[in-house]
């Protein structure tokens, strides 16, 4: 069985500041991937960034960044400059079960101050 | 490049009816993902399609739904009869074969059972 742990159900950050989104997991799997998502209050899904259980580096994407820290199983969300557009739910999910099982976590909702 | 489509947006029925959710997946996407998404959780999956497959339903409330998806494109999800706990946001994900960590989403429908 695979979980996503989301401990963080609301964050506040000021405009422009750096903020970390935690997501901890527990899997039996060797291989599997870990991935964000963001829902704006609009409703879609929006994807965000991925990391292979085997990649050696974290994974970016433009302000996003993925603190992957396979010892201790987290797979925390960065957003550094953080935007008044980027207030929204993340959802950090796992792809196990040799990558066909999805699980996504509770969420955390972002809200940016200006 | 249009995105995935669903219809109807909304819906709302009086329990032990009947309701049915169609999806459209992005051209050229084999994999197609319904997942279930209540209020202030993350999605649940409820079946995942390899073309007109269904190769995970393991999460699916067989007693009173069903889905599928002829010739591996559209796909269509039913609820019957409908109860109360099922409302919630039904959302169609699609993804390129062996990318299931790249999922499209639609913008669901939000079904209310009074």
């Amino acid at each position: 069985a695979q979980k996503i742990t989301q401990t963080q159900p609301g964050m506040f950050v000021q405009e422009k500041e750096a903020v970390t989104l935690d997501c901890t997991y527990d899997t039996s799997d060797q291989s599997y991937g870990l991935f964000w998502y963001k829902q704006p209050s609009s409703g879609e899904m929006i994807f965000l960034i991925y990391q292979g259980s085997y990649d050696e580096q974290n994974a970016t994407e433009g302000r996003y960044s993925l603190n992957f820290q396979k010892a201790r199983k987290s797979a925390n969300l960065v957003i550094s400059a953080s935007q008044l557009g980027d207030s929204a739910m993340y959802f950090c999910a796992m792809l196990g079960g040799g990558y066909q099982k999805v699980t996504f976590g509770t969420g955390t909702k972002l809200q940016v101050i200006p | 490049e249009a995105g995935v489509v669903q219809s109807p947006r909304y819906k709302i029925i009086e329990k032990k009816q009947p309701v049915a959710f169609w999806c459209n997946p992005i051209s050229g996407h084999n994999t197609l993902y319904w997942y279930r998404q209540n209020l202030g959780q993350g999605p649940e999956l409820l079946i995942r399609y390899e073309n007109e497959e269904a190769v995970d339903d393991s999460q699916l409330p067989k007693d009173r739904f069903s889905a599928e998806r002829l010739k591996g494109v559209d796909s269509t999800l039913k609820i019957q009869p409908a109860e109360l706990g099922d409302s919630a946001v039904y959302l169609c994900a699609s993804s390129p074969r062996g990318k299931g960590y790249e999922q499209y989403f639609g913008p669901g429908t939000r079904l209310t059972v009074t």
